[in-house]
């Protein structure tokens, strides 16, 4: 399995609240992602990284921020909790990215399951 | 963008078949097809790539139709184990597709004893 360890595995915040959360891999790949998972829609994309440094917008970015200062670490952030945010928060890792044919897996690590009351 | 599935859902008896379909309005490089248990992460099945090559794991296979832009994936024979939910993503062949892998609502598959 890929080494891909998301923190902290379970939330319960209120809104207005700050909430950071982190995704750790130990596989040494470029390419890492952030999703959120809501029934009916399957996974989408909230943002990316293809290095350190290196993000850009998915397509429901709205209300949330990442960094990536270290190869192995990405970090989501709601900078202020709504409701409308409580989902399953899923990180992907890739050896390259898609979109560009050569046509690499992403792997998934466990999730988060954030809830904001 | 998104790639459509069908059916939403199938209910299965051990042993039997079934075929989940993925349909894109862009034409791609390539469909994943991933499974979800419940309550754990997607798990990555197969790539199927321009071409129609099809491709297998365990009793599962899939295709792949360049010219409709649709990729089917087969569960034959289907044991306890296939249960879960399976989501196709996509590559598109767009430039403001970089870096995005598009998935599927997902087909919920139960299959009883």
């Amino acid at each position: 399995d890929a080494g891909i360890t998301q923190s902290p595995r379970h939330k319960v915040t209120e809104t207005g609240t700050p909430v950071t959360l982190r995704c750790h891999q130990t596989e040494n790949h470029r390419y890492m992602y952030w999703y959120r998972q809501d029934p009916g829609h399957g996974l989408r994309l909230i943002h990316y990284s293809y290095g350190v440094k290196d993000t850009d917008k998915g397509e429901v970015s709205d209300g949330y921020s990442v960094s990536r200062s270290k190869t192995e670490d990405f970090l989501l952030t709601l900078e202020s909790a709504t409701s409308s945010q409580t989902s399953v928060y899923f990180c992907a890792i890739s050896e390259s990215p898609p979109g560009t044919g050569y046509n690499q897996p992403q792997h998934f690590g466990d999730g988060t399951r954030l809830s904001i009351l | 963008q998104q790639p459509v599935q069908s059916p939403q859902a199938v209910i299965l008896r051990e042993g039997e078949d079934a075929v989940i379909n993925c349909s894109s309005s862009k034409a791609l490089y390539s469909v994943h097809w991933y499974r979800q248990k419940h309550g754990e992460a997607p798990v990555f099945l197969m790539i199927l790539l321009k071409g129609g090559e099809q491709k297998g794991h365990e009793k599962i296979s899939a295709s792949f139709n360049e010219k409709k832009q649709q990729s089917s994936l087969y569960l034959t024979a289907s044991q306890l184990s296939y249960s879960g939910t399976y989501f196709c993503g996509t590559e598109v062949m767009t430039t403001d597709s970089w870096g995005k892998l598009q998935f599927g609502a997902g087909t919920q598959v139960v299959v009883t004893p």
